[in-house]
């Protein structure tokens, strides 16, 4: 039972441009949830997160947005940077012990 | 400030051979830490997570096992490995009671 979705596997963006990431979840206890992002061959470095008590929270170029109604969560990068092209993972939490993480998407910057 | 150290960071075993990967934690105490694996093309998968010393959940019932210790040391195993349990293995730590979880560079394991 997949408890996070994340069902595109690959984005493709213009330097410059936005970029969206979507995730969604199935468990309604789920209190928290994150972002990481990976390079291949390391591990994850985490870049964001939401209390399910919250609709938005924002870091520089990163806004994670949190529709618990709908159970869906999204990261936009603006502006989207050839750095910013890596894998990047959505996890949820209840409770502050485990994560579950979604399958990843390879998000691609292009200049 | 705190680093979390894992090694080795690339192991090629063969099939029956015995597995110990090893992570510490430095700069804080009292961690919580986890064993994730990471399948080709696949999302990180909770392999065990420990609250404590000699404190051990299993997530996924499967041919390893995991040990802590010391408070700051965490220890994954198998007495014989399968062809299956060749990944990325990640050792992570988070400081209860927040959520962030902060991941080590990982090992890749090739089993033969």
């Amino acid at each position: 039972d997949q408890q996070v979705k994340q069902n595109s596997p690959s984005l493709s963006v213009q330097e410059g441009r936005i970029s969206i990431l979507n995730c969604d979840y199935t468990n309604s206890m789920f209190d928290y949830f994150l972002w990481y992002k990976k390079y291949p061959a390391e591990g994850p470095t985490f870049l964001i997160s939401i209390s399910s008590i919250k609709d938005k929270n924002e870091d520089g170029r990163f806004t994670v947005f949190l529709n618990k109604s709908a159970k869906h969560l999204s990261l936009h990068i603006v502006p989207s940077q050839p750095g910013d092209s890596a894998v990047y993972f959505c996890a949820a939490s209840k409770g502050a012990q485990k994560l579950v993480f979604g399958q990843g998407t390879r998000l691609t910057i292009n200049p | 400030s705190q680093t979390i150290h894992q090694w080795p960071a690339t192991l090629v075993q063969p099939v029956g051979s015995p597995l110990s990967l090893e992570c510490t934690v430095e700069g804080t105490s009292n961690p919580n830490l986890y064993w994730y694996r990471q399948a080709a093309g696949r999302g990180l998968q909770l392999l065990f997570y420990s609250v404590g010393i000699g404190q051990i959940s299993s997530e996924v019932p499967q041919n390893l096992s995991a040990s802590r210790p010391q408070d700051r040391q965490f220890i994954l195993s198998s007495k014989k490995l399968l062809l299956s349990d060749s990944g990325f293995y990640l050792c992570a730590w988070s400081r209860p009671p927040d959520h962030e979880q902060y991941f080590g560079p990982g090992t890749r394991l090739t089993v033969t």
